[in-house]
C-alpha cells in the first residue's frame, strides 16, 4: 500500500500561537494534495488543496515540496477553534485516482 | 442544503446479521465512495463508484457489497456482519476524480458489531 504518514500529536499550542505540521508521501508519481479538517466524531471537511506553488486562504498555509515528497501545513494566529484533527490526503494517478489517507495530525488549542 | 447524506446513524449489529447503509447525495456528482475510519488509521476505501451502474473494489471490500442503481444513491451492504467491521463508516461524492476534486462527505455512520 502506498503510504502517508503523519505525526498524530497531539500539538498542544497556546492561543495566538504558530504551529506547522508536515505529511510525507511515499509515491513520487502523486498528483493531487490536500488538507482536510475532521473534528471529533464528525466527518472530514476540506480545508484547502495544496497547489505545486503553495497556497494561502487567511490563516492557513499550505506548500509541497516534491523532492523531499511532503506537504506541509502552517496556522498563523492560531484560534480555539483551530483545535482538530487534520488530514493529509493524497490522489495518486496510477490507482485511478483513489485517494490515500494519513491517519491525521491533533491540534489543541489552549486558551 | 442537504450535500451528502447517509442513514442510519447509529446501529448495532450482532454477528451474522446483514444491513445495508444508504448514501444519499444531491449534488450531481458522479463519483461516489464508501470509506471506513478506524482509531489511529486513515479512511480506507471500501469500494467506489464512477459512475451509476458502476462500481469498484478499493482498498479493503471483503465483507462488503455496493449498488448503484441510481446515480444519486449508492448503497453499502454487509452480507454476514462480523466484529471486525465495528467501524464509523463515512460515504462521500465528487463531480470528478481528476486534479483537485475534493470530495464531500456525509456525517458517517457509526456501526458496532457484537
Amino acid at each position: 500500500r502506498k503510504e502517508v504518514e503523519q505525526d498524530p500529536g497531539p500539538f498542544n499550542v497556546p492561543e495566538g500561537a504558530t504551529v506547522a505540521f508536515n505529511c510525507t508521501y511515499s509515491n513520487s508519481a502523486s498528483q493531487s494534495f490536500f488538507w482536510y479538517r475532521q473534528d471529533c466524531r464528525k466527518e472530514p471537511k476540506l480545508l484547502m488543496s495544496v497547489y505545486s506553488s503553495g497556497n494561502e486562504d487567511g490563516r492557513f498555509t499550505a506548500q509541497l515540496n516534491r523532492a523531499s515528497q511532503y506537504i506541509s501545513l502552517l496556522i498563523r494566529d492560531s484560534k480555539l477553534s483551530d483545535s482538530a484533527t487534520y488530514l493529509c490526503v493524497v490522489n495518486e494517478q496510477d490507482s485511478n485516482y483513489q485517494l490515500i489517507w494519513g491517519a491525521g495530525t491533533k491540534l489543541i488549542i489552549k486558551p | 442544503n442537504a450535500g451528502v447524506t447517509q442513514t442510519p446513524k447509529f446501529r448495532v449489529l450482532k454477528t451474522g446479521q446483514s444491513m445495508t447503509l444508504l448514501c444519499a447525495q444531491d449534488m450531481n456528482h458522479e463519483y461516489m465512495y464508501w470509506y471506513r475510519q478506524d482509531p489511529g488509521m486513515g479512511l480506507r476505501l471500501i469500494h467506489y463508484s464512477v459512475g451509476e451502474g458502476t462500481t469498484a473494489k478499493g482498498e479493503v471490500p471483503d465483507g462488503y457489497n455496493v449498488s448503484r442503481l441510481k446515480k444519486q444513491n449508492f448503497l453499502l451492504g454487509l452480507e454476514s456482519a462480523a466484529p471486525s467491521q465495528t467501524s464509523v463508516y463515512f460515504c462521500a461524492s465528487s463531480y470528478g476524480a481528476g486534479k483537485y476534486q475534493p470530495q464531500h462527505f456525509g456525517d458517517g455512520t457509526r456501526l458496532s458489531i457484537l
